[in-house]
């Protein structure tokens, strides 16, 4: 049993569209984490939330924490080119990440 | 500021096999963590090194191990390869200090088994 569900696994839209992406659990979590992972390259962090319903900016993405910190969502506002990539969710413990598996996010010009 | 190196990018070997891979961690960064990312999932934790010794390990066999050196550079080997080790395998190092502590990732190892 995956510990994170991610939905969808792969999403195509065109420049300009906004999305959501979703992080799910049957487990309560302390904090989650967002990486995006491009082409050829390892994932980096985007964000960390720690407070069930808390809500991060980062320009054009909105992090959200579920209130019950069993579920997280991401929403991008206006995608463009430079945002396609693997978005994972991840759990943090001390360097011992658990990961989803990812959406994969293909933004068209 | 250096970030993390990984080598080789690229390698294939066949079954049967032992390879050796390289991390070199950021700047001031004394914990190393391994991860294995298969085609189409998430990374999984193989196992992670702090000050030279094992501090944790996921659910892969011991056919997987590492090392650490004075330095804070890494090794992950895998001994009698597999198809099933055909994957990327990630390094990323952090500075040990807290519970959501952010990883650093290296560009990765892609192995290929034959």
């Amino acid at each position: 049993t995956q510990l994170l569900e991610q939905s969808p696994q792969f999403l195509s839209i065109q420049e300009g569209e906004n999305l959501t992406v979703y992080c799910n659990s049957s487990s309560v979590f302390s904090s989650l984490q967002w990486y995006r992972q491009e082409p050829g390259e390892g994932p980096v962090l985007l964000v960390t939330v720690v407070t069930g319903g808390e809500v991060k900016k980062l320009k054009r993405l909105t992090f959200q924490f579920g209130d019950a910190r069993k579920d997280s969502s991401l929403h991008i506002t206006a995608a463009q080119p430079g945002d396609t990539g693997l978005y994972l969710c991840a759990v943090p413990h001390r360097g011992k990440s658990t990961f989803g598996d990812g959406t994969t996010l293909t933004v068209k010009p | 500021e250096t970030g993390v190196t990984q080598s080789p990018t690229h390698l294939i070997k066949t079954r049967g096999q032992q390879v050796t891979l390289r991390c070199s961690s950021q700047s001031g960064h004394n914990t190393v963590s391994w991860y294995q990312q298969a085609l189409g999932q998430g990374p999984q934790f193989i196992f992670q090194y702090y000050r030279e010794e094992e501090n944790g390990r996921g659910n892969f066999p011991p056919r997987f191990s590492g090392l650490q050196f004075p330095n804070y550079s890494s090794e992950l080997n895998v001994n009698a390869l597999e198809l099933d080790d055909s994957a990327l395998y990630l390094c990323a190092s952090s500075s040990g200090q807290g519970y959501t502590g952010e990883l650093f990732f290296g560009e990765g190892s892609r192995l290929t088994v034959l």
